[in-house]
């Protein structure tokens, strides 16, 4: 099939760290993806991995298990601003496969 | 700036009233898509487009018409809306497919067909 698994809701206190994170099939596998879009807004661009391994960029991280078909979102430090939904995406040839996205609440 | 936009911004209409939503981007990228989102189902892709005039059918095209007969337009044509079209639609477009090309994403059209 062609599901993505992630949580559908997590909460999160304000200066900590929270892992999201997102299951695949992995026959056709081409590469995975990771978008925030705020409430009522676009998804914008995090982050890209295609091979195993951690990707830092900033507070955010992302990895990638291709065997496991596993990858994860890493956020650091998190902020008020962070409070959004989290999409993982894979590649399947000259498509993306979108999960359901993970809305994350983040507390004071 | 570089940007996609997507016109109406929003729109309620009825049943069997065609409509376009148009989408542009002016960034000269090749591949561009359409999706809708809907609670609690992500992203699905309608359809999308290569470069100019090569169309694909995504998972979820039936219902709906695109047409790239300029490279920076590709607008979705609903010819006989339905209540179940009711949704929040998306354009994006990105320099080429495949790779780690990111998909840039217009600010969504919000649909609502009675």
């Amino acid at each position: 099939g062609q599901n993505i698994d992630q949580p559908t809701e997590m909460t999160a206190t304000e200066g900590a760290i929270v892992q999201i994170n997102c299951t695949y099939q992995t026959s056709g596998f081409n590469g995975l993806f990771w978008y925030q879009q705020h409430a009522g807004e676009a998804p914008t661009f995090l982050s890209y991995n295609v091979l195993d391994g951690l990707e830092e960029k900033g507070r955010f991280s992302s990895f990638l298990s291709r065997s496991k078909g596993y990858s994860y979102l890493l956020l650091k430090e998190l902020q008020m601003k962070d409070s959004a939904s989290y999409l993982c995406a894979r590649r399947r040839n000259y498509q993306l496969i979108w999960g359901a996205g993970t809305k994350l609440i983040i507390k004071p | 700036e570089a940007q996609v936009t997507q016109n109406p911004r929003y729109l309620i209409t009825v049943t069997g009233k065609k409509l376009t939503v148009t989408c542009s981007q002016n960034m000269n990228h090749e591949y561009m898509s359409w999706y809708r989102q809907d609670p609690g189902l992500g992203l699905r892709q309608i359809y999308y487009s290569m470069n100019v005039e090569v169309t694909d059918k995504g998972d979820v095209p039936e219902g709906y018409k695109v047409s790239r007969k300029e490279k920076r337009n590709f607008p979705l044509i609903l010819e006989s809306p339905s209540p179940n079209q009711t949704s929040l639609y998306f354009c994006a477009s990105s320099y080429q497919a495949g790779a780690k090309n990111e998909q840039y994403f217009g600010p969504g059209t919000r649909l609502t067909v009675t």
